[in-house]
């Protein structure tokens, strides 16, 4: 049981934002949100993670509702190597990563 | 530094045929564990371990065994492999140390195909 709902498939125009949902509505208070991200025929890659306050790295912002059950992934000027399937997964810390389908991102040029 | 590596790369069994998949990191990571990866999905966690001598199962373990005899190894066997096991294998290593920044380690993969 992987705890996210996402999309299967999202269209981006390159250098354009691209906004990937993921719906957690059973999240528990002591549940972090992981995004990774998988290019294909490699391994995943780790994108960025938070608990309830907004996040920004190098890579990407994530932005957590005020209620924790759904947050945003973004990318901000996705270009075509940003072209893969992202995940979703929420867990406690120091527990075992549960993959689901994710979205496949494709950005079109 | 050549982070997680995976060996062999790319292999092809009879059904019946046993195999053992190599998995090996320079980091020093306590945490390491073993993906399959089946066309259109997501991943899936064989099994792991947590440290040294330690394993553990994960969501889809039956067929597979594991061992961790040395910290920088962690072994993932096929005793007897049947065409469902057809995949590929990712393996994965984390520093249980750096807990809050979850940076999870991925190697290139291992193809498998069984006939």
């Amino acid at each position: 049981d992987a705890k996210t709902t996402q999309p299967p498939s999202m269209d981006c125009a390159e250098g354009r934002a691209a906004n990937l949902p993921c719906n957690h509505s059973t999240i528990s208070g002591n549940e972090y949100v992981y995004w990774y991200r998988q290019i294909h025929s490699q391994g995943p890659q780790y994108i960025i993670h938070g608990l309830k306050n907004n996040e920004t790295n190098e890579m990407a912002s994530l932005i957590i509702t005020e209620d924790r059950k759904s947050s945003t992934l973004i990318l901000p000027h996705a270009t075509l190597r940003d072209t893969a399937v992202y995940y979703c997964i929420v867990r406690v810390l120091g527990d075992k990563i549960i993959f689901g389908k994710g979205t496949r991102l494709h950005i079109l040029p | 530094n050549a982070g997680v590596t995976q060996t062999p790369k790319f292999r092809v069994l009879k059904t019946g045929q046993s195999m053992t998949l190599l998995c090996a990191q320079d980091m020093n990571h306590e945490y390491m564990y073993w993906y399959r990866q089946d066309p259109g999905m997501g991943l899936r966690l064989i099994h792991y371990s947590v440290g040294e001598g330690t394993t553990a199962k994960g969501e889809v373990p039956d067929g597979y065994n594991v061992s961790r005899l040395k910290k920088q190894n962690f072994l993932l066997g096929l005793e007897s492999a049947a065409p469902s096991q057809t995949s590929v294998y990712f393996c994965a290593s984390r520093d249980e140390r750096a807990r809050y920044q979850e940076t999870q380690y991925f190697g290139p993969g291992t193809r498998l195909l069984v006939l």
